[in-house]
């Protein structure tokens, strides 16, 4: 079935440490997205791409890097200088040829830190 | 900068009732306005997508409106049953580089 599959659900980080996000769309779309969810915040954009080889920060860059070396991957890496990254990550893939193209969502990951 | 803004934050309603959930947003130059569906841990579901040159659309019990100029939106839910109980989110798509500004969200409670 065709989808957005992102891995681990869970995932722990030790303070200091750096950890990665899976993203993998077999959906063919040409545009990626990484969002954070914390309770009663909605869903804040942290980067996009919408070609392969670039991506765009969005709102809450800081502490986070992308790559977009393959057109179905997005990892996410949540770095030691995000602060407070506890919280809830969701990817999303559109196609951007239209505006009429509806976006999907994977599943999330929920990160904590220890 | 688009802001979109989902007031209350949350509705509790008796199975059966006829509800509307609403959805503002500042920035009228939109491409689409979406409606989603999110269970509590998971990831969100597209319910309805709404062009900017459209005013509605339908899928089985629910109708979304868009008000352009105003900068309103609402979703119509008909015959709410408990399954209905999620959180609802809106969602418009502006600009060149195709970003989506999410509302917080409207979590609804449908009580059997």
């Amino acid at each position: 079935d065709g989808g957005i599959t992102q891995s681990p659900k869970y995932l722990f980080r030790k303070e200091g440490q750096n950890v990665t996000l899976s993203c993998e769309q077999n959906l063919n779309h040409d545009a990626m997205y990484w969002y954070r969810q914390d309770p009663g915040q909605g869903l804040r954009l942290i980067y996009y791409s919408q070609i392969v080889n670039d991506f765009q920060k969005g709102d809450i860059a800081e502490g986070y890097s992308v790559s977009r070396e393959k057109k179905e991957s997005f990892p996410l890496t949540v770095t030691s200088a995000q602060k407070n990254p506890t919280a809830f990550y969701l990817c999303a893939s559109r196609n951007s040829d239209t505006a009429g193209n509806t976006i999907y969502f994977g599943e999330g990951s929920w990160l904590t830190v220890v | 900068k688009q802001e979109v803004t989902q007031i209350p934050a949350a509705l509790s309603v008796p199975e059966g009732e006829n509800l509307v959930l609403n959805c503002s947003f500042t920035d009228s130059a939109i491409y689409n306005l979406q409606w989603f569906r999110q269970d509590p841990g998971k990831g969100l579901t597209s319910l309805l997508l709404i062009q900017s040159s459209q005013r509605e659309q339908t899928s089985g019990r629910l109708n979304a409106s868009l008000d352009k100029s105003s900068g309103r939106s609402t979703l119509y839910i008909a015959a709410s049953q408990p399954g209905d109980s999620a959180t609802y989110l809106c969602a418009v798509l502006t600009g060149a580089n195709s970003k989506l500004t999410f509302g917080k969200g409207i979590t609804l409670s449908v009580r059997p």
